[in-house]
Parts: structure tokens; C-alpha cells; sequence
């Protein structure tokens, strides 16, 4: 199947600091996503991003499907911000979308 | 705003007991989803469901493990002798999606703790 790798692995930032995340995907995609899991363990639906640029407040992710790759940005962060973030594609010929491992993002205030 | 419901939030069990959870995806998607997630490691592909049967299975997904649609709207996935490390969150989804397109949304997650 589909192989996913996000990076970093773990991430520590000042609040107020920006980030981008990173996602490879090793196949064509028909879907990409990203999402947040809070500490409740509840995955939040961030963006819904097979190809192009979307933006959603201080949050915008971009992917660049023929380069396999897909790129989350935090801008302004804040402790709330806090949490594993994770990327899950599907590839063209296939229902199953594959999870990363996730990054962990730390805020401190 | 439409959203996939799962029951037990929490359910603990002995081992070699069976489990069924539930789940009631959005109403007007085609396409079922569980996923489990072990303390601390990454969301892991169990099983989807489409038209009434099995699309694609992962290689967790053995005999121990069943899905059902047992009427329009419920959606269960089934252990049938639970193990030690069957303890997770199983994660169900939904989406409308014809072909392989379309959002994919998650319930809250139902935890299964298994002694």
C-alpha cells in the first residue's frame, strides 16, 4: 500500500512561533487530509487537500501532488495549537487512506 | 452539522470475550471505515466497507474481526475472542465520496480496554 512519512517526528515551539509540516506520500493520491488529534484523542478534520493551496485562519496547507509531498502551515502559534498532527492519503486505485506516524507539536507559552 | 457516532466511548472486557461497537455514520455517505489506533502509535487502516461488503482489508483485519451493516444506519465492527493487544481506540469513518473521492470523517473513538 501507500507509505506515508511526516516529519518531523516531534516539535517544541514558543508560542507566537510559525511551523510547517511535512508530508511524503510514495504514490499518485486522489485524497490527502490533514488532521489534528487533541489530547481528548478526538481527530479533527484540518484540511481536505488531494492537490493545491488552502488556508483556514492562521492554518494553510499546500500540496504538490506530481512532487508526492503536501505541506502544513502554523502561523502565530498557540498553546491550544498543542497535539499530534497527522496526514492520511489514498492512492488513485484504492479505498484505504494510510495514516503517517504524526508529529507532536508542543506550544509553550 | 452531520457527524459519525460511536458507541461505547469506553468499554473494558476480559480476554476471549467478545466486543461489538457501534457506529452511525453520516447518513447520506456511501463508504464505511474502521481504524485503530494503539496508545501512542499511529492511526492504523482496519477495514472499509462499501455497497454492502468488504472493499479493501488490512493485514490486522483477520478472522477475529467482522463488520456488519445490520440495518441503514448502523455500521459494527465485531472481535470475536478478545487479546491483550487488541486493547486500542477504534476509530470508525464515513464518507460521501463516489469513486475514491471525497472527505473522510472520523467519530470520536471508542476504547477498548481488554485484561
Amino acid at each position: 500500500g501507500i507509505q506515508v512519512e511526516q516529519s518531523p517526528p516531534d516539535l517544541i515551539l514558543q508560542e507566537g512561533a510559525n511551523s510547517t509540516l511535512r508530508c511524503n506520500f510514495s504514490d499518485s493520491v486522489n485524497n490527502l487530509q490533514w488532521f489534528h488529534q487533541n489530547p481528548w484523542g478526538q481527530l479533527i478534520n484540518l484540511f481536505y487537500i488531494p492537490s493545491g493551496t488552502k488556508q483556514n485562519g492562521r492554518l494553510s496547507a499546500t500540496t504538490v501532488a506530481t512532487e508526492r509531498y503536501s505541506l502544513l502551515y502554523i502561523s502565530s502559534s498557540q498553546t491550544t495549537d498543542s497535539g499530534v498532527y497527522f496526514c492520511a492519503a489514498a492512492p488513485y486505485n484504492n479505498n484505504d487512506m494510510r495514516f503517517g506516524a504524526g508529529t507532536r507539536l508542543t506550544v509553550k507559552p | 452539522e452531520p457527524e459519525v457516532t460511536q458507541t461505547p466511548s469506553h468499554q473494558v472486557t476480559q480476554m476471549g470475550q467478545e466486543v461489538i461497537l457501534r457506529c452511525v455514520p453520516i447518513s447520506n455517505h456511501l463508504y464505511f471505515y474502521w481504524y485503530r489506533q494503539i496508545l501512542g502509535q499511529k492511526v492504523e487502516f482496519l477495514v472499509s466497507f462499501y455497497n454492502n461488503e468488504i472493499s479493501e482489508k488490512s493485514e490486522i483485519f483477520d478472522d477475529q474481526f467482522s463488520v456488519e451493516r445490520p440495518d441503514g444506519s448502523n455500521f459494527t465492527l465485531k472481535i470475536r475472542s478478545t487479546k491483550l493487544e487488541d486493547s486500542a481506540m477504534y476509530f470508525c469513518a464515513s464518507r460521501h465520496g463516489q469513486g475514491n473521492t471525497g472527505e473522510l470523517f472520523f467519530g470520536e473513538g471508542s476504547r477498548l480496554t481488554v485484561l
